[in-house]
């Protein structure tokens, strides 16, 4: 199974919106609905943002969001805010085991 | 509150074995799926293995077939990966982590393995 494709970087001004994306293939991002989207800060275990695609655990701002089309997933932060930057990583489910995406690091400017 | 605890971390020699444990705190552990996540250094994060309520259902990637078994003790609230013919390359932080549908809600701290001579 190989990696899901991510952005090496991206980046934005405070208060504007980055999306990063997440290329598979119909057997994993295609093939289901259980997309998932975890912030990682250094030195820190991931932090899981954004589940099923698009629903927010407790406690995440609303400025998170997922969607997807065909084969690819997308996070979206609105509202760009300093605490944000960090790396975020992709993972979908496919049939057991997941694979997560090559990793994207946000850049708040 | 939620807590996952990695512990068994350390060096270790080419072709050597390592257990590492996982204790779970502050929920029923025998009603979720638990996982095995590493992260290289540097690196990004790999799904190492899945093991559900009672143990009977595993999965694993491919490049630790064989070689890593993950295991539960649901009395004792704690997950395994036992990890044999370890390589210079299985370098990472391993973290396990618990479900929530079918992502990974709870991590634990991680704990470091290094394989080197």
């Amino acid at each position: 199974q190989s990696a899901l494709t991510q952005p090496r970087s991206v980046s934005g001004s405070p208060g504007q919106s980055v999306a990063i994306s997440c290329t598979g293939t119909s057997s994993d991002v295609g093939g289901y609905n259980y997309v998932s989207w975890y912030q990682q800060h250094p030195g820190k275990a991931p932090k899981l943002m954004i589940y099923d695609l698009n629903k927010r655990p407790s406690g995440v701002p609303d400025r998170f969001s997922g969607s997807k089309s065909g084969n690819t997933a997308s996070l979206t932060i609105s509202g760009l805010q300093a605490e944000d930057e960090a790396d975020y990583y992709c993972c979908s489910y496919a049939g057991n085991p997941y694979v997560f995406g090559t990793g994207t690091k946000v850049t708040v400017l | 509150e939620v807590q996952l605890v990695e512990s068994g971390g350390g060096l270790v020699q080419p072709g050597g074995s390592l257990r590492l444990s996982c204790a779970a705190s502050g929920f029923t552990f025998s009603s979720y799926w638990m996982s095995w996540v590493r992260q290289a250094p540097g690196k990004g994060l790999e799904w190492l293995a899945n093991i559900n309520q009672d143990g009977s259902e595993k999965y694993d990637v491919v490049s630790v077939k064989g070689r890593f078994t993950i295991s539960r003790d649901n009395a004792q609230n704690s997950l395994y990966l036992q990890m044999n013919s370890l390589r210079a390359e299985d370098t990472a932080v391993y973290f396990c982590a618990r479900f929530l549908s079918f992502a990974l809600i709870y991590w634990g701290q991680g704990t470091l393995v290094t394989v080197s001579s």
